[in-house]
């Protein structure tokens, strides 16, 4: 079955402990990027990835790491978690071929920071 | 940069039709998406436009005018599973869609 997986799905931390969120991908999709969002201010990407190793910041990256060392796998890093990163986090893929695209999201990871 | 205007909120009986607009300024064009979205879910892929015209799947359909910045979800015999936000998202030169804020459909009997 095609999907985005993300891990944890729910997530209670303290502020400055750092974590990860892992997003995977079974369909050899070339395009990652990560969103969260927020009441009122809609879906927000954070990073994207085009290809292995390359990624590149989205419209509010601050506070936040990535990686794409496989192509399967991006994970999304906060180094030093702060109450204002908790949000609704969203992982997606997309295939860069063209023609009738779809976006696959992942489940969602919530993410309290206390 | 980019620009995507969806109405906030809208409300339609069961069974009725409801339209939902969406309008974008963008730095070059490769797409729009349409998805559903219910609360505290992922968003569903629903529609995806690169070309001007009107693709229909089941009880929706989207239209899309390049020229004129302007998309719509068309949303026939509501039923109250409908009740959702719907999202619009372009993407633009970069091959990198960006969402509008979502527009929350509310389906009464």
């Amino acid at each position: 079955e095609a999907q985005v997986t993300q891990n944890p799905r729910y997530l209670i931390t303290v502020t400055g402990k750092k974590l990860t969120v892992t997003c995977s991908q079974n369909m050899n999709h070339e395009y990652m990027s990560w969103y969260r969002q927020d009441p009122g201010l809609g879906l927000r990407q954070i990073y994207y990835s085009m290809n292995v190793e390359a990624t590149d910041k989205g419209d509010v990256p601050e506070g936040y790491k990535v990686s794409r060392k496989e192509k399967r796998n991006f994970p999304l890093i906060l180094e030093s978690p702060s109450p204002n990163q908790t949000s609704l986090y969203f992982c997606a893929s997309i295939k860069l071929s063209g023609g009738t695209d779809t976006q696959y999201f992942g489940p969602g990871t919530r993410l309290t920071v206390l | 940069g980019q620009n995507i205007d969806q109405p906030t909120e809208m409300t339609a009986t069961e069974g009725a039709i409801v339209q939902i607009n969406c309008t974008y300024q963008t730095s070059g064009f490769n797409g729009l998406f349409w998805y559903q979205q219910h609360a505290g879910e992922a968003p569903t892929f629903l529609s995806y436009n690169v070309l001007d015209g009107l693709e229909e799947k089941g009880r929706f359909s989207s239209f899309l005018s390049r020229s004129k910045g302007y998309s719509y979800l068309l949303l026939k015999e509501l039923q109250m599973k409908d009740s959702a936000s719907y999202l619009c998202a372009v993407r633009g030169g970069s091959y990198i869609p960006t969402f509008g804020r979502g527009t929350s459909l509310i389906v009464h009997p």
